[in-house]
């Protein structure tokens, strides 16, 4: 098993610009969810889902879209990137039964100028 | 809403000097808890969790938490840091009725040799 894979591993975006970080996961778990890392922050939640067809707003959801058309992917859309999301990114899935464990992918490192 | 506190931003420790960071977190049901630990250029890794049970809970590398429900924390101990214990720990809450796993800030630990 790969476990979860984010692409790419680092970016560089211009202020305005969209893109889509990519997240993908071969254990078939339901749940996924896109953390942010900022320093002295933490990792706060932007969006998630509970299957395909299905996601939800976190703690930090303004400027980022998401969808889930299949059990794989989740890939999180920046609309029009901006530098207060300069940023870390990690994907993560889970099964919402013991062991409850969330799987993370590598992260993708963004960055807004 | 669930929310998670880590009041440690960074602790700075020797080699075999005891650790006890602390987290404390807010929701209004049951819920579980988990302590991560993310080394240097790596993944987040699950440290230990807690869903029920006896409220001391052992986990990988000689870490144990204690789930104290009236004080609505979940402190992170080790008895014997060693260096490779550098690393940064966050908290975790997930409301047992709940699709989400939110963080804590993170604690930052350095170890000197």
């Amino acid at each position: 098993n790969a476990g979860v894979t984010q692409t790419p591993k680092f970016q560089v975006l211009k202020t305005g610009q969209s893109m889509t970080l990519q997240c993908a996961q071969d254990m078939n778990h339901e749940y996924m969810s896109w953390y942010r890392q900022d320093p002295g922050m933490g990792l706060r939640l932007i969006h998630y889902s509970v299957g395909a067809g299905i996601t939800d707003q976190g703690e930090v959801p303004n400027g980022y879209n998401v969808s889930r058309s299949t059990t794989e992917d989740f890939p999180l859309r920046l609309l029009s990137a901006a530098p207060s999301q300069t940023s870390v990114y990690f994907c993560a899935s889970w099964e919402n039964r013991d062991p409850y464990e969330q799987y993370f992918g590598p992260g993708t490192r963004l960055t807004v100028t | 809403a669930q929310s998670v506190s880590q009041h440690n931003h960074h602790v700075i420790l020797s080699e075999a000097a005891s650790l006890e960071l602390g987290c404390n977190y807010s929701y209004g049901g049951t819920v579980n808890l988990f302590w991560y630990v993310q080394y240097p250029g790596q993944h987040l890794q699950l440290l230990l969790k807690y869903f029920s049970g006896d409220p001391l809970v052992k986990g990988i590398k000689g870490f144990e938490a204690e789930f104290i429900k009236s004080k609505f924390s979940f402190n992170l101990r080790k008895p014997s840091v060693q260096w490779s214990d550098t690393a940064e720990y966050f908290c975790a809450v997930r409301g047992s009725s709940a699709s989400k796993i939110i963080f804590g800030s993170g604690t930052r630990l350095s170890i000197r040799p």
